[in-house]
Protein backbone atom coordinates (compact mmCIF):
# COMPACT_ATOMS: atom_id res chain seq x y z
CA UNK A 1 0.00 0.00 0.00
CA UNK A 2 1.18 3.26 -1.24
CA UNK A 3 2.05 6.15 2.20
CA UNK A 4 0.21 8.86 0.17
CA UNK A 5 -1.81 7.81 -2.54
CA UNK A 6 -3.45 10.17 -5.20
CA UNK A 7 -6.08 9.44 -8.72
CA UNK A 8 -3.52 10.65 -11.39
CA UNK A 9 -5.83 12.38 -13.47
CA UNK A 10 -5.97 13.56 -15.72
CA UNK A 11 -9.24 15.52 -13.80
CA UNK A 12 -10.90 17.85 -16.70
CA UNK A 13 -12.73 20.87 -15.21
CA UNK A 14 -14.62 23.50 -17.21
CA UNK A 15 -13.40 27.17 -15.86
CA UNK A 16 -14.95 28.92 -13.92
CA UNK A 17 -16.17 25.90 -11.93
CA UNK A 18 -14.81 24.11 -8.72
CA UNK A 19 -11.53 21.46 -9.28
CA UNK A 20 -11.61 18.80 -5.88
CA UNK A 21 -8.36 17.22 -5.95
CA UNK A 22 -8.25 13.96 -3.01
CA UNK A 23 -5.72 12.94 -1.39
CA UNK A 24 -5.51 9.83 1.14
CA UNK A 25 -2.50 8.52 3.57
CA UNK A 26 -1.72 5.56 5.17
CA UNK A 27 0.29 6.49 8.58
CA UNK A 28 -2.55 7.67 11.34
CA UNK A 29 0.07 9.39 13.15
CA UNK A 30 0.58 12.07 10.39
CA UNK A 31 0.30 15.70 11.32
CA UNK A 32 1.64 18.29 8.61
CA UNK A 33 0.21 18.10 5.55
CA UNK A 34 0.83 19.79 2.78
CA UNK A 35 -0.31 20.52 -1.31
CA UNK A 36 2.19 21.03 -4.10
CA UNK A 37 1.34 22.85 -7.53
CA UNK A 38 3.85 21.66 -10.39
CA UNK A 39 3.73 23.38 -13.79
CA UNK A 40 5.32 20.78 -16.55
CA UNK A 41 8.82 21.12 -16.40
CA UNK A 42 9.40 23.35 -13.33
CA UNK A 43 10.02 22.52 -9.55
CA UNK A 44 6.51 22.09 -6.99
CA UNK A 45 5.31 25.56 -4.93
CA UNK A 46 3.31 25.19 -1.89
CA UNK A 47 0.06 26.30 -2.23
CA UNK A 48 -1.49 25.34 1.29
CA UNK A 49 -0.63 23.25 4.59
CA UNK A 50 -2.69 22.42 7.24
CA UNK A 51 -2.39 20.42 10.46
CA UNK A 52 -5.44 20.37 11.89
CA UNK A 53 -9.08 18.73 11.01
CA UNK A 54 -11.63 20.93 9.27
CA UNK A 55 -11.00 23.49 6.33
CA UNK A 56 -8.22 26.10 5.74
CA UNK A 57 -9.25 28.69 3.14
CA UNK A 58 -6.40 30.86 1.22
CA UNK A 59 -8.38 32.78 -1.65
CA UNK A 60 -9.79 30.44 -4.27
CA UNK A 61 -8.08 27.18 -2.15
CA UNK A 62 -9.50 25.63 0.42
CA UNK A 63 -7.91 22.87 1.88
CA UNK A 64 -9.75 19.89 3.95
CA UNK A 65 -8.31 17.75 6.79
CA UNK A 66 -9.65 14.64 8.08
CA UNK A 67 -7.55 12.59 10.04
CA UNK A 68 -10.09 10.12 11.36
CA UNK A 69 -10.26 8.90 7.95
CA UNK A 70 -7.05 9.70 6.61
CA UNK A 71 -7.63 12.46 3.98
CA UNK A 72 -7.17 15.65 2.79
CA UNK A 73 -8.43 17.57 -0.18
CA UNK A 74 -8.13 20.38 -2.11
CA UNK A 75 -11.05 22.61 -3.50
CA UNK A 76 -10.14 25.05 -6.31
CA UNK A 77 -12.75 27.60 -6.78
CA UNK A 78 -13.33 29.19 -9.57
CA UNK A 79 -11.18 27.13 -11.77
CA UNK A 80 -9.01 29.20 -14.22
CA UNK A 81 -7.04 27.82 -16.78
CA UNK A 82 -3.44 29.17 -15.03
CA UNK A 83 -4.51 26.54 -12.67
CA UNK A 84 -3.87 23.52 -15.13
CA UNK A 85 -0.72 21.84 -13.89
CA UNK A 86 -0.24 18.56 -11.18
CA UNK A 87 -1.57 18.81 -7.66
CA UNK A 88 1.36 16.85 -5.36
CA UNK A 89 0.11 16.05 -1.88
CA UNK A 90 2.75 15.88 0.58
CA UNK A 91 2.02 14.47 4.32
CA UNK A 92 4.62 14.93 7.48
CA UNK A 93 5.12 12.87 10.50
CA UNK A 94 5.13 14.01 14.22
CA UNK A 95 7.22 16.55 15.13
CA UNK A 96 8.00 17.67 11.30
CA UNK A 97 11.71 19.34 11.43
CA UNK A 98 14.81 19.14 9.59
CA UNK A 99 14.93 15.38 11.07
CA UNK A 100 11.90 14.35 9.70
CA UNK A 101 10.45 13.12 6.20
CA UNK A 102 7.89 14.40 3.66
CA UNK A 103 6.38 11.89 1.89
CA UNK A 104 4.77 12.70 -1.46
CA UNK A 105 1.94 11.43 -3.62
CA UNK A 106 2.32 10.60 -7.18
CA UNK A 107 0.16 13.56 -7.98
CA UNK A 108 -3.16 14.89 -10.22
CA UNK A 109 -2.90 15.92 -13.48
CA UNK A 110 -5.81 18.78 -13.78
CA UNK A 111 -6.51 20.23 -16.59
CA UNK A 112 -8.88 23.41 -17.17
CA UNK A 113 -10.82 23.72 -20.18
CA UNK A 114 -11.99 27.09 -21.64
CA UNK B 1 17.82 38.00 -4.96
CA UNK B 2 17.22 35.16 -1.99
CA UNK B 3 16.56 31.16 -3.63
CA UNK B 4 17.91 28.42 -4.53
CA UNK B 5 19.85 27.74 -7.63
CA UNK B 6 21.08 24.68 -9.49
CA UNK B 7 23.32 23.63 -12.19
CA UNK B 8 22.96 22.82 -15.20
CA UNK B 9 19.70 22.63 -16.30
CA UNK B 10 20.17 20.29 -18.23
CA UNK B 11 22.76 17.42 -18.13
CA UNK B 12 23.57 14.36 -20.82
CA UNK B 13 25.90 11.45 -19.35
CA UNK B 14 27.14 8.66 -20.79
CA UNK B 15 27.40 5.43 -19.43
CA UNK B 16 29.68 4.48 -16.73
CA UNK B 17 30.19 8.38 -15.87
CA UNK B 18 29.82 9.78 -12.91
CA UNK B 19 28.64 13.11 -12.97
CA UNK B 20 27.93 15.80 -10.44
CA UNK B 21 24.90 18.38 -9.58
CA UNK B 22 25.46 21.29 -8.05
CA UNK B 23 22.84 23.04 -5.38
CA UNK B 24 23.15 26.35 -3.59
CA UNK B 25 21.31 28.49 -1.74
CA UNK B 26 21.39 31.87 -0.15
CA UNK B 27 18.16 31.47 2.23
CA UNK B 28 20.37 30.69 4.90
CA UNK B 29 18.50 27.60 5.83
CA UNK B 30 19.86 24.51 7.56
CA UNK B 31 18.22 21.20 6.32
CA UNK B 32 18.70 20.62 2.51
CA UNK B 33 17.21 17.66 0.29
CA UNK B 34 17.49 16.12 -2.92
CA UNK B 35 14.66 14.55 -4.77
CA UNK B 36 14.38 12.33 -7.79
CA UNK B 37 11.17 12.84 -9.72
CA UNK B 38 10.24 9.96 -12.73
CA UNK B 39 7.67 11.18 -15.08
CA UNK B 40 4.03 10.89 -13.76
CA UNK B 41 5.54 10.21 -10.05
CA UNK B 42 6.04 11.90 -7.10
CA UNK B 43 9.48 12.99 -5.49
CA UNK B 44 11.67 10.05 -4.23
CA UNK B 45 14.17 11.40 -0.95
CA UNK B 46 18.11 10.23 -2.64
CA UNK B 47 19.43 12.11 1.11
CA UNK B 48 18.92 15.16 3.04
CA UNK B 49 21.08 17.28 5.47
CA UNK B 50 19.96 18.93 8.62
CA UNK B 51 23.44 20.57 9.14
CA UNK B 52 26.65 21.27 7.83
CA UNK B 53 29.15 17.71 7.44
CA UNK B 54 26.15 15.69 8.56
CA UNK B 55 23.55 13.70 5.92
CA UNK B 56 21.36 10.92 6.12
CA UNK B 57 20.01 8.38 3.30
CA UNK B 58 16.79 8.87 2.20
CA UNK B 59 14.69 5.81 0.22
CA UNK B 60 16.70 5.75 -2.53
CA UNK B 61 20.44 6.72 -2.07
CA UNK B 62 22.13 3.92 -3.78
CA UNK B 63 24.28 4.87 -6.06
CA UNK B 64 23.89 8.46 -4.86
CA UNK B 65 26.54 10.47 -3.21
CA UNK B 66 26.40 13.65 -1.55
CA UNK B 67 28.37 16.38 0.68
CA UNK B 68 27.61 19.07 2.95
CA UNK B 69 30.81 20.94 3.35
CA UNK B 70 29.36 24.06 3.71
CA UNK B 71 26.04 25.77 4.43
CA UNK B 72 24.99 27.43 1.16
CA UNK B 73 25.82 23.90 -0.36
CA UNK B 74 24.72 20.59 -1.07
CA UNK B 75 26.04 18.71 -4.02
CA UNK B 76 25.11 15.53 -5.39
CA UNK B 77 26.94 12.94 -7.52
CA UNK B 78 25.50 10.39 -9.65
CA UNK B 79 27.53 7.44 -9.88
CA UNK B 80 28.17 4.42 -12.30
CA UNK B 81 26.34 2.41 -10.19
CA UNK B 82 23.06 3.90 -10.49
CA UNK B 83 21.35 2.18 -13.24
CA UNK B 84 18.88 4.28 -14.16
CA UNK B 85 19.55 7.98 -13.74
CA UNK B 86 17.46 9.18 -16.34
CA UNK B 87 15.02 11.69 -13.95
CA UNK B 88 14.18 15.26 -12.84
CA UNK B 89 16.60 15.95 -9.82
CA UNK B 90 15.01 18.42 -7.22
CA UNK B 91 17.22 20.37 -4.16
CA UNK B 92 14.85 21.54 -1.57
CA UNK B 93 15.86 23.33 1.91
CA UNK B 94 13.26 23.54 4.60
CA UNK B 95 12.55 27.06 6.40
CA UNK B 96 13.78 27.31 9.78
CA UNK B 97 10.34 27.45 11.26
CA UNK B 98 10.38 23.68 9.92
CA UNK B 99 6.85 24.30 8.00
CA UNK B 100 7.93 25.15 4.42
CA UNK B 101 10.24 23.23 1.78
CA UNK B 102 11.39 25.91 -1.00
CA UNK B 103 12.96 24.22 -4.10
CA UNK B 104 15.14 24.58 -6.77
CA UNK B 105 14.51 24.74 -10.37
CA UNK B 106 15.83 21.04 -11.01
CA UNK B 107 18.30 19.71 -12.84
CA UNK B 108 16.98 16.89 -16.04
CA UNK B 109 19.63 14.41 -16.04
CA UNK B 110 19.60 12.06 -19.62
CA UNK B 111 21.55 8.80 -20.15
CA UNK B 112 22.59 8.60 -23.56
Amino acid sequence: QKEVEQNSGPLSVPEGAIASLNCTYSDRVSQSFFWYRQYSGKSPELIMSIYSNGDKEDGRFTAQLNKASQYVSLLIRDSQPSDSATYLCAVAGPGYSSASKIIFGSGTRLSIRP
Amino acid sequence: DGGITQSPKYLFRKEGQNVTLSCEQNLNHDAMYWYRQDPGQGLRLIYYSQIVNDFQKGDIAEGYSVSREKKESFPLTVTSAQKNPTAFYLCATLSGGGDEQFFGPGTRLTVL
